[in-house]
């Protein structure tokens, strides 16, 4: 039983296109993640949703859009995509938006812009 | 906003050796502390945590970590490694006053040479 899982696990597209990547949690959390983790490994946060609002929203182009149809789900649309969006992105979720009782990540998604 | 940094990239070092992996962190305030395992092709997975109490936190795979609020350090440490350790370590921050925001290291790389 999957805590965190995103699909698909791959991806690979061409410049210009739009994608998106689909994340639930069946932990019953209240808030979820979306992280980048680029070439060298470095992750960072891009967005934050609890109980399907908005509360994170690091600086991120706007091609990148993210929605939350309930607490379980957040998905995150692409729009236009560049070569350096070329990374792997990974949901996480939260019990709140405090984070205190730590996040559990999935699996990531490989994205290759091509 | 904290900033999290790990003074190694890199470690190289053979099955049985100690290991430590330094984590500092910058913020003033209480914090919670992760510190986070990435094993090859594989998604981030949770050590070991920090939020209260005892100082000398016990986690998974006989990993432990020291906080030490007055050198805002939260280092890592195993007494004897396995070839199975080979993998991404990440050490996090998130501060409860400071918009929870999970923030991560660089993350140091490990190699355990059989």
């Amino acid at each position: 039983d999957t805590a965190v899982s995103q699909t698909p696990k791959y991806l690979v597209t061409q410049m210009g296109n739009d994608k998106s990547i689909k994340c639930e949690q069946n932990l019953g959390h209240d808030t979820m993640y979306w992280y980048k983790q680029d070439s060298k490994k470095f992750l960072k946060i891009m967005f934050s949703y609890n109980n399907k609002e908005l509360i994170i929203n690091e600086t991120v182009p706007n091609r990148f859009s993210p929605k939350s149809p309930d607490k379980a789900h957040l998905n995150l649309h692409i729009n236009s995509l560049e070569l350096g969006d070329s990374a792997v992105y990974f949901c996480a979720s939260s019990q709140d938006q405090t984070g205190g009782r730590g996040y559990t990540f999935g699996s990531g998604t490989r994205l290759t812009v091509v | 906003a904290q900033s999290v940094s790990q003074h190694n990239h890199h470690v190289i070092l053979s099955e049985a050796a100690s290991l430590e992996l330094g984590c500092n962190y910058s913020y003033g305030g209480t914090v919670n502390l992760f510190w986070y395992v990435q094993y090859p092709g594989q998604h981030l997975q949770l050590l070991l945590k920090y939020f209260s109490g005892d100082p000398l936190v016990k986690g998974i795979k006989g990993f432990e970590a020291e906080f030490i609020k007055s050198k805002f350090s939260f280092n890592l440490r195993k007494p004897s490694v396995q070839w199975s350790d080979t993998a991404e370590y990440f050490c996090a921050v998130n501060a409860p006053a400071a918009g929870n925001k999970l923030t991560f290291g660089g993350g140091t790389r490990v190699l355990v040479k059989p």
